[in-house]
């Protein structure tokens, strides 16, 4: 079974420009989580998705956004793109939800904004 | 490899040696816990989960204690090989249906040959 797949793996912008990355979840999970991964904050929470509907959001500005598409692939995207946005952007998936079993998580997309 | 968590805390152990990993949690509400292991360039990897209704859990070579009256959840890790070595989170899902995980800051765990 294939584990969850995050695309891009790595990727440069600059700051004002946006980007999207794409995750592709566990074949039949319907639940798909973002995390932002830093080595100041550690990993938090972005939003939560599950059956196209966003179930949660952590404490992050509106420039970030994030969708799930019928298939369960879902893709965040941030606009105006901050230096302080560099960070490691895990993805995980899961059949129903990160509380009623363990989240699988992808190896990330590491975004670096100059 | 990438480098995560530059300031966490560490741990190292001699091979074949137990190992114990601490991790503290403030809310009293969280019903779920798990254990993350993250190696370098690699997502978090699920080890173990404990719900608030057991003190023990244990599983191949790891153990999962929590004491819920100091809010304090442990891992032990029994018999560390060099492939253990890597940096460990705790997570915890506090309320029912707050479908998040929050993460503990991480332990870097170092297996010494």
């Amino acid at each position: 079974k294939a584990g969850v797949t995050q695309t891009p793996r790595y990727l440069i912008k600059t700051r004002g420009q946006q980007v999207t990355l794409s995750c592709s979840p566990i074949s039949g999970h319907r639940s798909v989580s973002w995390y932002q991964q830093t080595p100041g904050q550690g990993l938090q929470f972005l939003f939560e998705y599950f059956s196209e509907t966003q179930r949660n959001k952590g404490n992050f500005p509106g420039r970030f956004s994030g969708r799930q598409f019928s298939n369960s692939r879902s893709e965040m995207n941030v606009s105006t793109l901050e230096l302080g946005d560099s960070a490691l952007y895990l993805c995980a998936s899961s059949p129903s939800g990160p509380n009623t079993g363990e989240l699988f998580f992808g190896e990330g997309s590491r975004l670096t904004v100059l | 490899g990438e480098s995560v968590g530059l300031h966490l805390p560490t741990l190292s152990v001699q091979e074949g040696d137990n190992s114990i990993i601490n991790c503290a949690y403030s809310n009293s509400a969280s019903d779920y816990f798990i254990w993350y292991k993250q190696e370098s360039g690699k997502g978090p990897q699920f080890i173990i989960d404990i719900r608030s209704n057991m003190d023990k859990r244990q599983g191949q070579r790891v153990t999962v204690l929590l004491n819920k009256t100091v809010k304090h959840l442990s891992l032990q890790i029994a018999a560390t090989q060099p492939g253990d070595s890597a940096v460990y989170f705790c997570a915890e899902n506090n309320n029912f249906g707050n479908e998040k995980l929050t993460f503990g800051t991480g332990t870097r765990l170092t297996i010494i040959p």
